[in-house]
């Protein structure tokens, strides 16, 4: 089935670890998206692609990393994780506005 | 700047009661403006769009570009539209990213 899949939904890591938050899809959309949502509050684009080897950084600054070598794979990359990356984040694909969005990842750091 | 405002975080209405959840944007030029849903415990979904000018579960969305808002309404509330809602905006042309209000929660009581 079509869809957008996100690993994993839940991640409880220690300070300092590499994580990679892994997204998937199997649509065939070139875009795809990374939004940052604290609760209560907007989700706030972090990183996007245009297509494969294109990333881009979004409105709000990231400490992570993206890359794109597959049309359908779209990782991001926490290289040294912090309490202050404590946040759910958000893949989604798709054209200008009709994204599809992932189930997300709700990270915490301690 | 792009920017979208929800004033109210929350609204609770009875059953049968109309809605109106309000959304107000701003935006230099010609945007287009979204609506997404997510009920709980699923993922955020695309709800209607103005260009379409559609009907979604009852709601409905217009543009004003007078009070630059995009209220959305429904003339009888149902439970099960309890539910978080996110007005979005968009540029018209051109890879233009997808901008979140706060979101308000819908609280549909029997």
């Amino acid at each position: 089935e079509a869809d957008i899949y996100q690993t994993p939904r839940y991640l409880v890591i220690g300070t300092g670890k590499k994580i990679t938050l892994e997204c998937s899809q199997t649509m065939g959309h070139d875009k795809m998206y990374w939004y940052q949502q604290d609760p209560g509050m907007e989700l706030h684009l972090i990183h996007y692609s245009y297509g494969v080897n294109s990333t881009e950084k979004g409105d709000l600054s990231s400490e992570s990393t993206v890359s794109r070598i597959r049309t359908e794979h779209f990782p991001l990359t926490l290289e040294s994780a912090r309490p202050s990356h404590t946040s759910q984040y958000l893949c989604a694909s798709g054209p200008r506005g009709g994204y599809t969005f992932g189930s997300g990842t709700r990270l915490t750091v301690v | 700047a792009q920017r979208v405002t929800q004033p109210e975080k929350l609204l609770s209405v009875f059953k049968g009661a109309p809605v109106e959840l309000k959304c107000n944007y701003s935006y230099s030029g010609s945007p287009e403006l979204f609506w997404y849903v997510q009920y709980s415990r699923q993922r955020l979904q695309l709800l209607l769009r103005h260009i379409s000018r559609e009907s979604i579960k009852g709601f409905t969305a217009d543009l004003n570009k007078g009070e630059t808002s995009f209220h959305l309404k429904k003339p009888f509330a149902q439970e099960e539209d309890s539910a978080m809602y996110y007005c979005a905006l968009s540029g018209p042309t051109g890879f233009q990213k997808l901008v979140f209000g706060t979101g308000t929660r819908l609280l549909v009581s029997p």
